[in-house]
């Protein structure tokens, strides 16, 4: 089976500009996510969805931080303006829900820098 | 609120011994599982071990097993056997399966395997 797609796998902005990653899960998988891993750092969970509703999305900051998904399946996270401390990588990761299910599958990761 | 807690920044082991990496948690959920992550300098994010809060007996997995203390509410990864290539990030984490699917991650812990 096709694992966790996204792209781009990198990318480099100035302070100030946009920027959007995008994600497809795992086919089925209803719960996806999006982490920010800073360099060094464990990942921090930005947004959870389940389908296409928002389970947590405490962490993200909305001021400048964006994430959709549209239809339950692809999503989109977008930084306008971004911040030096934005530079990470953004880490998208699915499962399938219930009690006992195991791994997150995660994505290769996109790798933000802002200068 | 949910907590992880890695307390080794670093680990050094020499090859072909048995290695534990701590990890401790707080959640008020009665029903969670508890995962174990492994990341090389690539980048990509390896399942290695789950385990069940309702699991009677400790998960392994070829070298990898988890040493499960409810009561002390910790979750340790025990590798034996270290290998070169062990040589990575390991990151504890853990899904709460009452409150939405949460899965949030600790910092981490960088394990270094001697020749």
């Amino acid at each position: 089976e096709a694992g966790v797609a996204q792209s781009p796998r990198y990318k480099i902005i100035e302070k100030r500009q946009s920027v959007a990653f995008w994600c497809n899960p795992i086919s089925g998988h209803a719960t996806l996510y999006w982490y920010q891993q800073i360099l060094g750092q464990g990942p921090k969970l930005l947004i959870q969805f389940q389908n296409n509703g928002v389970v947590d999305d405490s962490q993200l900051p909305k001021d400048r931080f964006s994430a959709e998904r549209l239809k339950g399946v692809d999503s989109t996270l977008k930084i306008q303006p971004a911040k030096l401390e934005d530079s990470a990588v953004y880490l998208c990761a699915s499962s399938p829900t219930g009690e006992n299910t195991g791994e997150l599958f995660f994505g290769e990761g996109s790798r933000l820098t802002v200068l | 609120a949910q907590k992880i807690t890695q307390t080794q920044p670093g680990m050094f082991v020499q090859e072909k011994e048995a290695v534990t990496l701590d990890c401790t948690y707080d959640t008020s959920d009665p029903s969670y599982g508890l995962f174990w992550y492994k990341q090389p300098s690539s980048g990509e994010m390896i399942f290695l071990i789950y385990q069940g809060s309702y699991d009677q007996q400790n998960a392994t997995e070829g070298r990898y097993s988890l040493n499960f203390q409810k009561a002390r509410k910790s979750a340790n990864l025990v590798i034996s056997a270290s290998q070169l290539g062990d040589s990575a990030m390991y990151f504890c984490a853990m899904r709460d399966f009452t409150g939405g699917f949460k899965t949030i991650f600790g910092a981490g812990t960088r394990l270094f395997v001697k020749a």
